[in-house]
């Protein structure tokens, strides 16, 4: 059964990267999609994007000038780089498998990363 | 704001049937995209509910079911249990203009 794993700093300043990694275990990261979203306190879901194991990517529109995600299939890894991050930056983010096509969906769910923005 | 519009809560006895509309447009929903739904409880990651409109994954009880129509979907719970008490959220995809996978604000359902 695949499981995956947040990891990175919960705390970044304004201005600066936004930097996870999700460790894919129980299957291989290839081939499949994932994805990360993200969920600010109290609010709803947000798709931030999706790599492909091979390394091709699609991104939110609204994010894309700020988001960056790649793959290591030697270590089983996906990750996020989000740069120029801001207070509504701030939120739980979560690495998932998927989707496989538009009409796709997202499981399973890391348990999230909250990750604070501040000063 | 978002793309899809949920009601922000419902609420039921146990026992009881509760519905969670989805409410979408022709650009989502009413293209043909398939709705999911997700079931989240405080503290937690959301967890896989219903997929392709009204399948179950392995592991999550039949009293939970999914039915979509025009641009709308919604989630039954039926023989409504305390252990429901949870955030549910749908999702499909925005279109292809947005190149955008889209949730709904969520529903938080309260067992009396």
């Amino acid at each position: 059964q695949v499981q995956l794993q947040e990891s990175g700093p919960g705390l970044v300043k304004p201005s600066e990267t936004l930097s996870l990694t999700c460790t894919v275990s129980g299957g291989s990261i290839s081939p499949n999609f994932w994805s990360w979203l993200r969920q600010p306190a109290g609010k709803g879901l947000e798709w931030i994007g999706r790599v492909y194991s091979s390394g091709s990517t699609n991104y939110n529109p609204s994010l894309k000038s700020r988001v960056t995600m790649s793959v290591d299939t030697s270590k089983n890894q996906f990750s996020l780089n989000l740069t120029s991050v801001t207070a509504a930056d701030t939120a739980v983010y979560y690495c998932v498998r998927g989707p496989r096509s538009s009409s796709g969906w997202f499981d399973p769910w890391g348990q999230g990363a909250l990750v604070t923005v501040s000063s | 704001q978002s793309v899809l519009t949920q009601p922000p809560s419902v609420s039921g006895a146990p026992g009881q049937r509760v519905t969670i509309s989805c409410t979408g447009s022709s650009s989502n929903i009413g293209a043909g995209y398939d709705v999911h739904w997700y079931q989240q409880f405080p503290g937690t990651a959301p967890k896989l509910l219903i997929y392709g409109n009204n399948n179950r994954p392995s592991g999550v009880p039949d009293r939970f079911s999914g039915s979509k129509s025009g641009t709308s979907a919604s989630l039954a719970i039926t023989g409504l249990q305390a252990g429901d008490e949870a955030d549910y959220f749908c999702q499909s995809y925005g279109g292809s203009l947005s190149g955008n996978w889209v949730f709904g604000g969520g529903t938080k359902l309260t067992v009396l």
